[in-house]
């Protein structure tokens, strides 16, 4: 079964210019979320698809993140226009729907972006 | 809100010598425990996790944790590390009791075992 997949797995991109991230959840998983790890800090939450719905976007950081999950499948995170503070490492990851099992979140490898 | 404080940013341990990375949180609610690893140039994988029960959990690689709910502490323990062990370990937890999915993690403590 394949696991959860992150396109690219490095970006190098201009300040001022957009990058869209792309995850693929693993098969079946109703729940996806996004998280990012600036600078060798804590990995923070960004937020939680359920399909295709948003349930918690609590952690974006501002306006110019954009994450979309078309038709509850693969979900995009757009930067637009980046910023130097937007370095980091984005990470995806799915779950199963049913919360009373505690069920564990699958991560994928994630996205070095570097905003030169 | 939870918050988790890993104590040590770095760990450097010789071969077959035991290790302990050290992990608190915060929480208001109760929780479920995790341990994260990430090997160099992988994802994030689960080591191991304490949902209710013993409060001794164990993955399957030797590696195993204590739930202290009076010391807010889930410590990952390990008697004898291998050269394979060098990774960056992550604790973190999530609400048990509400709609809340959201995992905090600690900053990360990366282990470093030397032959």
């Amino acid at each position: 079964e394949a696991g959860v997949t992150q396109f690219p797995s490095h970006s190098v991109i201009e300040k001022g210019q957009t990058v869209t991230l792309r995850c693929d959840p693993i098969s079946g998983h109703d729940n996806l979320y996004w998280y990012r790890r600036v600078m060798g800090k804590e990995i923070k939450f960004l937020l939680h698809f359920v399909k295709e719905s948003k349930q918690d976007e609590s952690g974006m950081p501002n306006n110019r993140f954009l994450a979309e999950r078309t038709g509850g499948t693969y979900s995009t995170l757009k930067v637009q226009p980046a910023e130097l503070e937007d370095s980091g490492v984005y990470f995806c990851a799915s779950s199963q729907g049913r919360r009373e099992e505690g069920t564990e979140a699958f991560f994928g490898q994630g996205t070095r972006l570097t905003v030169v | 809100a939870q918050s988790v404080t890993q104590l040590d940013s770095q760990v450097p341990v010789f071969e077959e010598a035991p290790v302990e990375l050290r992990c608190n949180y915060s929480s208001s609610v109760s929780v479920y425990l995790f341990w994260y690893v990430q090997y160099p140039n992988q994802g994030l994988q689960l080591l191991l996790k304490y949902l209710s029960g013993s409060t001794l959990v164990e993955s399957i690689n030797g590696f195993e944790a204590e739930f202290n709910k009076s010391q807010t502490s889930f410590h990952l323990r390990k008697p004898s590390v291998h050269i394979s062990d060098t990774a960056e370990y992550f604790c973190a937890v999530r609400p048990s009791n509400r709609n809340d999915y959201k995992l905090s993690f600690g900053a990360g403590t990366t282990v470093t075992v030397r032959a």
